[in-house]
């Protein structure tokens, strides 16, 4: 059964501040690992890795794969409130590629 | 405008009720997806569909069908609901070749 595992599961900062999410994967002919944030809807698209340690990065967030150890991180750097929301992980495979596995994912809370 | 529209938007039924949950997108993606989303376990996917006429299971798929007669539409169904499938479900698309996927606005349905 394919799995993905997510850490921490909440995590509450201020602004400012840096945090690494982490996301570790078991999945059946896994083809890429992606980041989704979700606020109060539904969840929008941060990244997509195919590639092992090659660092994808928009603005203040970044993300790397290490495919041998099955694991990504996802790094903000001088946090803002609007970061406040839910960081899912999700592992691409199966047969045909079809197949999304997410993490139940971190709670990121910023305060001011 | 690109969208992943989804009807209803909130539901109230009673167990044993059959209900269609529909999704319709305009971006002639060959892939569409329906996930369920709980408190705790993230989102799990229901069922996918990588192209007309082709559906496969994701990680949770009993107690529900889906059909793709036409690329534009996804429908989800309950033939016999039960309070156990009270959740949030989001239906998902994306091109083929991307993992990039565009999420509808979810539909909340409790079950009673």
């Amino acid at each position: 059964e394919d799995k993905v595992v997510q850490s921490p599961l909440s995590l509450v900062v201020h602004e400012g501040d840096t945090v690494t999410l982490n996301c570790s994967y078991e999945v059946t002919n896994f083809r890429s690992l992606l980041w989704y944030k979700q606020e109060k809807k539904a969840p929008t698209f941060l990244f997509m890795l195919t590639s092992s340690g090659i660092e994808k990065k928009s603005g203040r967030l970044s993300s790397i794969l290490d495919k041998k150890e099955l694991f990504s991180i996802l790094n903000i750097t001088a946090t803002q409130t609007g970061d406040s929301a839910v960081y899912l992980c999700a592992g691409a495979g199966g047969t045909s590629y079809g197949k999304l596995t997410f993490g139940q994912g971190t709670i990121l809370t910023v305060h001011p | 405008e690109a969208q992943v529209t989804q009807n209803p938007r909130y539901l109230i039924t009673v167990t044993g009720k059959k209900l269609t949950v529909t999704c319709s997108q305009n971006m002639n993606h060959e892939y569409m997806s329906w996930y369920r989303q709980d408190p705790g376990l993230g989102l799990r996917q229901i069922y996918y569909s990588m192209n007309v006429e082709v559906t496969d299971k994701g990680d949770v798929p009993e107690g529900y069908k889906v059909s793709r007669k036409e690329k534009r539409n996804f429908p989800l169904i309950l033939e016999s609901p039960s309070p156990n499938q009270t959740s949030l479900y989001f239906c998902a698309t994306r091109t083929g070749a991307s993992y990039e996927q565009y999420f509808g606005p979810g539909t909340r349905l409790t079950v009673t």
